[in-house]
């Protein structure tokens, strides 16, 4: 079974709008953080957001918020007032356990930002 | 700070040739990751080193791959001979520990003719 699952292979927002990114995961520890990455056409992968299983507040970072619903096992990512400099991919990352232990990711999902 | 560093940048072969790619972590992190990203692809771990010690290696292909990282610092990681299907790009990344992100490298471009 896939850990990290994005099911939006593109999306598509005008600027200035917000848009949110789907990402589901799936893991039987109690103790894990999820990771969002952007992407660019550049090719380096830029950390953007992070989220421990045990906040309790959604993180937020700027115009990037997530969206975690530990029950559903989801962490979206959010973008408001989307920018051009936004089009990017867009990768879902968790790291599983208290211990040193790998990042898995998911496909990705490319967004489109459009003035 | 500098960042990871990878090289070379790109990287084109014929097939059955050998290939090795160099990664420089930031200095201070233990943790340091190499990943396969196929074109239209998430990272896929080969290897996680934690200083020198190969602590996950479970996905990468050792009859033609393998990976050094002397003394906890630098990485190389090698392919012989390369074939077709690696053609794909390289990422290097390192990270302070357990807990915290992990940084990537710009990645190396290999193409397998």
């Amino acid at each position: 079974a896939q850990k990290i699952t994005q099911t939006q292979p593109g999306m598509f927002v005008q600027e200035k709008e917000a848009v949110t990114l789907d990402c589901t995961y799936d893991t039987s520890d109690q103790s894990y953080g999820l990771f969002w990455y952007k992407q660019p056409s550049s090719g380096e992968m830029i950390f953007l957001i992070y989220q421990g299983s045990y906040d309790e507040q959604n993180a937020t970072e700027g115009r990037y918020s997530l969206n975690f619903q530990k029950a559903r096992k989801s962490a979206n990512l959010v973008i408001s007032a989307s920018q051009l400099g936004d089009s990017a991919m867009y990768f879902c990352a968790m790291r599983e356990g208290t211990g040193y232990s790998t990042l898995t990711f998911g496909k990705g999902t490319m967004l489109l930002v459009s003035p | 700070e500098a960042g990871v560093v990878q090289s070379p940048r790109y990287k084109i072969i014929e097939k059955k040739q050998p290939v090795a790619f160099w990664c420089n972590p930031i200095s201070g992190h233990n943790t340091l990751y190499w990943y396969l990203q196929n074109l239209g692809q998430g990272p896929e771990l080969l290897i996680r080193y934690e200083n020198e010690e190969a602590v996950d290696d479970s996905q990468l292909p050792k009859d033609r791959f393998s990976a050094e990282r002397l003394k906890g610092v630098d990485s190389t990681l090698k392919i012989q001979p390369a074939e077709l299907g690696d053609s794909a790009v390289y990422l290097c990344a390192s990270s302070p520990g357990t807990g915290f992100e992990a940084f990537f490298g710009q990645g190396t471009r290999l193409t397998v003719v």
